[in-house]
């Protein structure tokens, strides 16, 4: 089955990190993205991770990747309040070819 | 040019209107993507274009009918729309490859409001 989730919401102070979690189903992903939205646009990609990887990281972003649990995280250093926005994390859903399956979003919130 | 290009970014229409929405890149992928995505939810996969050929609908209506006339261009042509087909219509680009990776990048959107 294809199912990504994601907690809806998370609200932090500007400075601080932020932590945004996703659960995934499909143990043959081998590619999972980190999307961006902020309100009436786009999606930005931010980052991806190959399934064999545990970590990586791009500045102010770390992707940690616990394969066995199939949970994967996005941290983000620093966060600002230009980091406000909707964040998506994504797989590819291996019984289609270029399907992505997205969770359903986590809004975040930086007050200053 | 790293850009997703889609027009017209709002449309409003009544249901027994015709229109068009396109997008545009120019980054040499074949692969192009329709998204259909309502309020406070994630992007749903309408349709894939692979090498200019429909390779993935997804169970659309045929009131929505894409076209994919070249290696950069997409279209989807609108035809007795719902009003619950209000939403963001967002395309999408990425290489073809073989290593499973498949990073799609989007462009702004169109707002389309059915009346």
């Amino acid at each position: 089955g294809e199912d990504v989730e994601q907690s809806l919401f998370l609200s932090v102070r500007e400075g601080d990190s932020s932590v945004i979690n996703c659960t995934y189903t499909d143990s043959s992903s081998t590619y999972l993205y980190w999307y961006k939205q902020e309100p009436g646009a786009g999606l930005q990609l931010l980052t991806y991770i190959f399934s064999n990887m545990d970590m990586k990281q791009d500045q102010r972003l770390t992707v940690l990747l616990n394969k066995k649990d199939k949970h994967l995280s996005l941290r983000i250093a620093d966060t600002q309040t230009g980091d406000s926005a909707i964040y998506f994390c994504a797989e590819i859903w291996s019984g289609n070819t270029g399907k992505l399956i997205f969770g359903q979003g986590t809004t975040l919130q930086v007050k200053p | 040019d790293t850009e997703v290009t889609q027009t017209p970014k709002h449309l409003v229409m009544g249901m027994t209107n015709k229109k068009s929405l396109k997008c545009e890149q120019h980054m040499g992928h074949r692969a192009m993507y329709w998204y259909k995505q309502k309020a406070k939810k994630p992007p749903e996969l309408m349709f894939v274009y692979s090498y200019e050929k429909l390779s993935i609908n997804e169970s659309v209506p045929s009131r929505f009918s894409p076209e994919c006339p070249n290696s950069s261009l997409l279209n989807l042509h609108l035809h007795a729309l719902q009003p619950e087909d209000s939403a963001l219509y967002l395309c999408a680009s990425s290489q073809v490859g073989t290593s499973g990776k498949n990073e799609q990048f989007f462009g702004p959107g169109t707002r389309l409001t059915v009346l």
